[in-house]
């Protein structure tokens, strides 16, 4: 079967950084993404890692470990917009298409 | 961000209504997708497009049926909805099949009383 795991909820201060961790299990790998979510608002694409290492975008960072079944997501310098909720999907080749699996999503609350 | 539209952006039915969602991008994709989001839980799946035609059909009651006039527009008619539908509505597309990374409109918040 396929699970994605992940923290409900998480606090952090503005300034700080805060590691958000998703571990999962499936079959058929191919890449895991994550999203942000703010409230009444569409998942905007953050990052993709499909090989095991650090991807390293501007305060965001992704790493992925194929091998564990792990990756966080890794926000620094945190502003209090950074307060939102983030995806975690693990792509996976099933019925003939790559299907994204969600995780239920880390609430990020930023305060001062 | 105005890549991919969805219409109504909240909408309230009752349990007998028709009415339908509808969602448009403007990336030239040719897969689009309808996901559910309810409160604490994952995102589900759907229906998937690819080029027009359905992919997948997720187990989802048919109640809700989708329709793909183009591979610019994807439509998503409810009828005889349940309360536990009650959700946001999200439609995404991509640029294939095999592209994995899925642009997301800002959802249909809907409320069956």
């Amino acid at each position: 079967g396929q699970n994605i795991d992940q923290p409900t909820e998480m606090t952090a201060t503005e300034g700080a950084i805060v590691q958000i961790n998703c571990t999962y299990q499936t079959s058929g790998f191919n890449g895991l993404f994550w999203y942000q979510q703010h409230a009444g608002e569409a998942p905007t694409f953050l990052s993709y890692n499909v090989l095991d290492g650090l991807e390293e975008k501007g305060r965001f960072s992704s790493f992925l470990s194929r091998s564990k079944g792990y990756s966080y997501l890794l926000l620094k310098e945190l502003q209090m917009k950074d307060s939102a909720s983030y995806l975690c999907a693990v792509g996976g080749f099933s019925g003939g298409y790559n299907k994204l699996i969600f995780g239920a999503g880390t609430r990020l609350a930023v305060h001062p | 961000e105005t890549g991919v539209t969805q219409t109504p952006r909240h909408l309230v039915m009752g349990m007998t209504n028709k009415k339908s969602l509808k969602c448009e991008q403007h990336l030239g994709h040719n897969a689009m997708y309808w996901y559910k989001q309810s409160a604490k839980k994952p995102l589900e799946l759907m229906f998937v497009y690819s080029l027009e035609e359905r992919v997948e059909n997720n187990s989802v009651p048919s109640r809700f049926s989708p329709e793909c006039p183009n591979s610019s527009h994807l439509f998503l008619h409810l009828h005889t909805l349940q309360p536990e539908d009650s959700a946001l509505y999200l439609c995404a597309s991509s640029q294939s099949l095999d592209q994995e990374t899925q642009y997301f409109g800002p959802g249909t918040r809907l409320l069956v009383l």
